[in-house]
């Protein structure tokens, strides 16, 4: 099975800049766009960046998104409380036809 | 469009059960689905895929030849027929649209299946 991984958890003061990465395979990343997803506890994931760095209506410009090779990252600046939640970046992947999801990264507003 | 998750449970080791994911129009039928799956404190798991003819289904290994994924667009429905359940089956299922090209925008609410003696 196909392995995305992201660092388990990172923090920031409000105001910072905090990035997270996103690093799969040439099945995955490497050959499809990556999307990104923000979830808080006991509630659906959102969609949060898809296309690698295109934002869907309504979600703040302080959310950015980039992919280079088979690796991806999300930034968000300017770090608010409410961001406070899980992260997962997704692509599909093309050996399983079928999305794989990146292991997760838990952002704290310290 | 909305999404609705029905069917989970509480359910025995080996036993079966069947979850629906009702939509709220007949736009529906224009919808790739997926099923998704998180086990409590765990990360976001891919399970299953339909195309929108209903043909074409892809699973991951973990419930390989174990789940099985339908949808019926007259209903505006999507299903996933589970058997031989475990324990390590313990998630919260969530339908959500999409497919290679289109993110998973739309998602349900999920529904919780408990595999437990």
């Amino acid at each position: 099975q196909s392995v995305v991984t992201q660092p388990p958890s990172t923090s920031g003061t409000p105001g910072q800049r905090v990035s997270i990465s996103c690093s799969g395979s040439s099945s995955n990343i490497g050959s499809n766009i990556v999307n990104w997803y923000q979830q808080f506890p006991g509630t659906a994931p959102k969609l949060l960046i898809y296309s690698n760095n295109q934002r869907p209506s309504g979600v703040p410009d302080r959310f950015s998104g980039s992919k280079s090779g088979t690796s991806a990252s999300l930034a968000i600046s300017g770090l608010q409380s409410e961001d406070e939640a899980d992260y997962y970046c997704a692509a599909w992947d093309d050996n399983l036809n079928g999305y794989v999801f990146g292991t997760g990264t838990k952002v704290t507003v310290l | 469009m909305q999404l609705v998750e029905s069917g989970g449970g509480l359910v025995q080791p080996g036993g079966s059960l069947r979850l629906s994911c009702a939509a709220s129009s007949s736009a529906f039928s224009n919808y790739e689905m997926n099923w998704v799956r998180q086990a409590p404190g765990k990360g976001l798991e891919w399970i299953s895929y339909i195309n929108r003819s209903g043909r074409s289904p892809s699973y991951a290994d973990s419930v390989m030849g174990r789940f099985t994924i339908s949808r019926d667009n007259a209903k505006n429905a999507l299903y996933l027929q589970m058997g031989s359940l475990r324990a390590e089956d313990t998630a919260v299922y969530y339908c959500t649209t999409g497919n290679r090209r289109q993110p998973l925008v739309l998602w349900g609410q999920g529904t919780l299946v408990t595999v437990s003696s």
